[in-house]
């Protein structure tokens, strides 16, 4: 079946550091790539998507890119906030629409 | 603010009890809902997916009549987890899809513990 593999938490960083969340999925067909945050106390949102091979989905200075190849899409920022903590999933779809979600990676950015 | 509400956020039971989670969708009504458990350092997993005013279909492995869903109006779902266990310690999250947007909303989670 469907998996996504993602790299373990908490990743810490201070301030205006560089970060990169590491994803791979396993699954059937072609996949659409996700990546949801959840703060702290707030519900799951939708950061970025990306629908087609070499596709590059972008918000709030993240970034991540659809790489079929390497069945990989690791999210990056280049300069990340203390407000940019959270817990970061990464998730798929493909065929059978719901999505199946990697273990979530906390991210503890410090001043 | 908002779209979709989870209560309660954490719940600590004795063992044998039952505890009920709401899920609402506070903007748009939602024809399917799903429900997620996370054990601790594991996927987030779906339980079960719920349409309003039909019973819920669950995946492999989900006791439906342990983890109990009742979605009876397009605003709100409730997930019963019956003659709870320790085993049955985890976080609970529930997923709203809006109906008009094919878009997906989740509530804040619940932390259950049971003693």
């Amino acid at each position: 079946g469907d998996s996504v593999t993602q790299m373990e938490g908490p990743v810490t960083l201070s301030e205006e550091a560089f970060l990169t969340i590491n994803c791979t999925y396993t699954a059937t067909g072609y996949p659409s790539l996700f990546w949801y945050v959840q703060y702290p106390g707030e519900g799951l949102q939708l950061l970025l998507k990306a629908t087609k091979a070499d596709d590059k989905g972008s918000n709030k200075g993240f970034e991540a890119t659809y790489r079929k190849e390497t069945t990989s899409f690791h999210l990056e920022k280049g300069s990340v906030q203390v407000s940019d903590s959270a817990v970061y999933f990464c998730a798929l779809i493909s065929g059978y629409s719901t999505l199946t979600f990697g273990k979530g990676t906390m991210l503890l950015v410090s001043p | 603010g908002a779209v979709v509400s989870q209560h309660p956020s954490r719940v600590i039971c004795k063992s044998g009890t039952s505890v009920k989670i709401e899920c609402r969708s506070l903007d748009f009504q939602a024809t399917t809902m799903f429900w997620y458990r996370q054990f601790p350092k594991q996927s987030l997993m779906l339980m079960a997916t719920s349409n309003e005013g039909s019973k819920a279909t669950y995946e492999q492995g989900v006791e439906k009549d342990k983890f109990l869903i009742n979605h009876a109006s397009l605003t709100l779902s409730t997930l019963t987890v019956t003659s709870a266990h320790p085993e049955d310690s985890s976080f609970y999250i529930c997923s709203v899809r809006d109906r008009g947007r094919e878009k997906l909303f989740f509530g804040s989670g619940t932390q259950l513990s049971v003693l």
